[in-house]
């Protein structure tokens, strides 16, 4: 069973700037959240797309977008970029499945604004 | 506003000892809870869950203890083995499923051998 794998695992950026970070979900899962973790802190969760639409968006700005392919496969596009969207940036996916799935996190792609 | 709160950021015990950590929420909406844990390099890993209509769930060493009175979750790890050196992140969500997890600062448990 293939887990979930993100890439780049580490990227530095200068402020202003446009990333894509991408995400392969599980086999069989057809959701897929992303979540950033701040240094010292818990992950925040940004947003989730199942069947390739938006689902459910947590408090982060427009400026974070995101999109689902037909295999299930993910990116956030991050624009714009700031010093605070320095982070880990974790993608977890899962089945859709309202009596509590669990979600499977990838290691995170590392990225650093300077 | 810290809507799920683990006080203690880190926590040492030794071998063969119950390890316990602790989590508190705010949200009266939150109606599912969850604990992942994460080693250095890796991304957070699952490891019980707890429904709300609920007080108790156990899997193996781990057992997971909701006071919804409270708003207080607690897990316990017995006996605790130098593999559950880790930092542990206490999670909630407030429908029941897996969409938007409210994540807990995390506690990370140092096991001595």
């Amino acid at each position: 069973e293939t887990g979930v794998t993100q890439s780049p695992t580490h990227l530095i950026k200068t402020r202003g700037q446009q990333v894509t970070l991408r995400c392969s979900s599980q086999s069989g899962h057809n959701t897929v959240s992303w979540y950033q973790q701040a240094l010292g802190q818990g992950p925040q969760f940004i947003f989730q797309y199942y069947r390739e639409e938006e689902n459910g968006r947590g408090n982060f700005p427009p400026r974070f977008s995101g999109l689902q392919f037909p295999n299930y496969s993910s990116e956030l596009n991050v624009n714009a970029l700031e010093l605070d969207d320095s982070a880990l940036y974790l993608c977890a996916s899962s089945v859709w499945d309202r009596r509590g799935g669990e979600l499977f996190f990838g290691e995170g792609s590392r990225l650093t604004v300077l | 506003d810290q809507q799920v709160k683990q006080n203690s950021p880190s926590l040492s015990v030794q071998e063969g000892r119950i390890s316990i950590l602790n989590c508190d929420y705010t949200n009266s909406m939150f109606d599912y809870f969850l604990w992942y844990k994460k080693y250095p390099a890796e991304g957070p890993t699952f490891l019980i869950s707890i429904s709300s209509i609920k007080d108790k769930n156990e899997d193996g060493r781990f057992t997971v203890f909701l006071n919804k009175s409270a708003k207080h979750l607690s897990l316990h790890i017995v006996p605790s083995q130098p593999g559950d050196s880790a930092v542990y992140f206490c999670a909630a969500s407030a429908n029941f499923g897996n969409e938007k997890l409210t994540f807990g600062t995390g506690t990370r448990l140092t096991i001595i051998p």
